[in-house]
Order: structure tokens, then C-alpha cells, then sequence
């Protein structure tokens, strides 16, 4: 059974620092991987997804890779912003193509 | 539509009672599914339907949970003789296909168990 898996589940940095967050899953047979951002009350905004093959995916500020056969991604910020304050959420979707199984989250404070 | 619209946003029910909750996906995507989130289980999957096939129920967590997908667009999750376990925000997301394709999540309904 596929178990996802965050860390930190919680991070304080101070506006400016550039940071990573953690995600593991157990089994490599991943079809792809996506984080999204949630705020507070509202639902999920996808950031970045990255297909099986790939090795990452940047989007401005953000740039995710992924280790398939070690079974890590991380998610890189640089250059936090107060407006980055939110829990960062990591999830896979396995080979049958289907549904997405999430981590527990990390919930980012970004102090100005 | 723009995005992935879900409603009620909130509802507040007696145990009990049974509760529909409604999704209306994007336009044009083909797979549509539901999430629950819940303070001690985080986001867990429940069921997703893909175009004409027969729709994956693997997460319901017992048979008094249901949905159902009209037409290829519009879902209702149906929650009968609700416990106070069932409080949860209930998410609904949406995707061009199955697989490769982000998944566009609605803002969720929050359903208080009392």
C-alpha cells in the first residue's frame, strides 16, 4: 500500500530564505507527483505536477524534483515571501493512473 | 465554468440525517473525483468516476456513503444516516483525464455532524 509521507510538518523561516520541503513515498511505481498549496478554509491550488519520467518542474519561484527509484521529491522556494504562508500538501498518483494519495502536509509560516 | 464549483460550502445536520452534496466540474474533463479531509486523517480519497466507465469506490468508507455522476458532469456524494465521524470538508476535483493531468480541486464543503 502506498504511504506518502512530509517533512517537516511544520516550518518557521523569516521572509528572504530560500527553503526545501520533503516528501517520501514507499513505492516507486508512481505515474506522477503533485504539490499543491492550501490556505486556510480553502481548497487545493496545484503547483507543479511532474510526470513519471521527469526529473523536475520549475514554476518562478518554485522548482520541484523527484527521485523516483529512491522514492523522494522536494519542493524548493526561493526567496520566501509572507504570501507563501500556507501547507504545502505532496501526493501521488499510482500506476492504475487514478487517484491521488497525499502526505500529511507541512504547514509554512513566513515571518516578514 | 471557470473552475470546479462545489455547494453547499457549509452544512450543519443532525445524526441521522442524510446530506447531498453536490459537484460541478470544469467543462470538458472526463474525471471527476471525491476527497475528505479530516483533522486526524488527512486527505483521503473516497471515489472518482472516468467518462463512461464504471466508477472507482475503493475509498468509501462504508456503504452509507454513495455518488453518483449524471450525464458526465454533474456529481452528488450522498452521506445517509449521518454519524458525527462523517464531519469532515468533503473536496471535489476534476481533470481532463485520468492520470497525467492535474487535478483541479473546488473550495469543498464543510459538513458539521451534530
Amino acid at each position: 500500500k502506498q504511504e506518502v509521507t512530509q517533512i517537516p510538518a511544520a516550518l518557521s523561516v523569516p521572509e528572504g530564505e530560500n527553503l526545501v520541503l520533503n516528501c517520501s513515498f514507499t513505492d516507486s511505481a508512481i505515474y506522477n507527483l503533485q504539490w499543491f498549496r492550501q490556505d486556510p478554509g480553502k481548497g487545493l491550488t496545484s503547483l507543479l505536477l511532474i510526470q513519471s519520467s521527469q526529473r523536475e518542474q520549475t514554476s518562478g519561484r518554485l522548482n520541484a524534483s523527484l527521485d523516483k527509484s529512491s522514492g523522494r521529491s522536494t519542493l524548493y522556494i526561493a526567496a520566501s515571501q509572507p504570501g507563501d504562508s500556507a501547507t504545502y500538501l505532496c501526493a501521488v498518483i499510482d500506476n492504475q493512473g487514478g487517484k491521488l494519495i497525499f502526505g500529511q502536509g507541512t504547514e509554512l509560516s513566513v515571518k516578514p | 465554468g471557470a473552475g470546479v464549483s462545489q455547494s453547499p460550502s457549509n452544512k450543519v445536520t443532525e445524526k441521522g440525517k442524510d446530506v447531498e452534496l453536490r459537484c460541478d466540474p470544469i467543462s470538458g474533463h472526463t474525471a471527476l473525483y471525491w476527497y475528505r479531509q479530516s483533522l486526524g486523517q488527512g486527505l483521503e480519497f473516497l471515489i472518482y468516476f472516468q467518462g463512461n466507465s464504471a466508477p472507482d469506490k475503493s475509498g468509501l468508507p462504508s456503504d452509507r456513503f454513495s455518488a453518483e455522476r449524471t450525464g458526465g458532469s454533474v456529481s452528488t456524494l450522498t452521506i445517509q444516516r449521518t454519524q458525527q465521524e462523517d464531519s469532515a470538508v468533503y473536496l471535489c476535483a476534476s481533470s481532463l483525464d485520468r492520470g497525467g493531468y492535474i487535478q483541479y480541486f473546488g473550495a469543498g464543503t464543510r459538513l458539521s455532524v451534530l
